[in-house]
């Protein structure tokens, strides 16, 4: 069964704008990790955040901030002051934690399509 | 400082073929992990390596195998290609042991194979 679900097949945001972008997720583990990662036209994956489930606070890396809404099971990635090179792909992604077992790998959403209109 | 390097990056095959993929991880990354991305089924997972040894492995055929050398580089291989084996091919590095919730993978550009 899909454990990452984003809604948002495809988004538009105007240049300077802030954006979210949305993610679900479904896991019994009380540890796991929620990643957002890029993917840019040339197909290379980029590491934008990440958020451990025990982490009481939100993530943030520059213009990166990740609404975590634990109860809700939500994990939404915000862009601030959208650029135009931030059209691109953008997954959710969870790997869960020591319940698991051997069965660390990630879990990948389907991705959202943004693009930035000047 | 070099990131995951992939070759080849583009490859055209015919069905029944083999293909060999080949990823050189990051200066002392000692995890590597392959995915396959379609536009159908998204980002899905097909193996993790950690020093040669293989930790994890997704639901694939036999069909699709791998393994890592000594140096940490890592090649997977596809037998008797079928057309559905056309994808983005995405390897992955990461520092740690694989067990480790923060292990950031960091990612090569892909190989983008064709089964005509």
């Amino acid at each position: 069964a899909q454990k990452i679900t984003q809604t948002q097949p495809g988004m538009f945001v105007q240049e300077k704008e802030a954006v979210t972008l949305d993610c679900t997720y479904d896991t019994s583990d009380q540890s796991y990790g929620l990643f957002w990662y890029k993917q840019p036209s040339s197909g290379e994956m980029i590491f934008l955040i990440y958020q451990g489930s025990y982490d009481e606070q939100n993530a943030t890396e520059g213009r990166y901030s990740l609404n975590f809404q634990k109860a809700r099971k939500s994990a939404n990635l915000v862009i601030s002051a959208s650029q135009l090179g931030d059209s691109a792909m953008y997954f959710c992604a969870m790997r869960e934690g020591a319940n698991a077992g051997n069965n660390r790998k990630l879990i990948w959403g389907l991705g959202t399509s943004l693009a930035v209109n000047p | 400082k070099a990131g995951v390097t992939q070759t080849p990056r583009y490859l055209i095959k015919t069905r029944g073929q083999q293909v060999t993929l080949s990823c050189s991880p990051i200066s002392g990354h000692r995890s590597v992990s392959w995915y396959q991305q379609t536009p159908g089924q998204g980002l899905q997972f097909l193996f993790e390596y950690f020093s040669e040894t293989q930790r994890n492995k997704g639901n694939f055929p036999g069909r699709f195998s791998g393994r890592q050398f000594s140096n940490s580089r890592s090649e997977m291989n596809v037998s008797t290609l079928e057309l559905g084996d056309s994808a983005l091919y995405l390897c992955a590095s990461s520092p740690g042991r694989p067990y480790s919730g923060a292990n950031v993978l960091t990612f090569g550009a892909g190989s983008r194979l064709t089964v005509l």
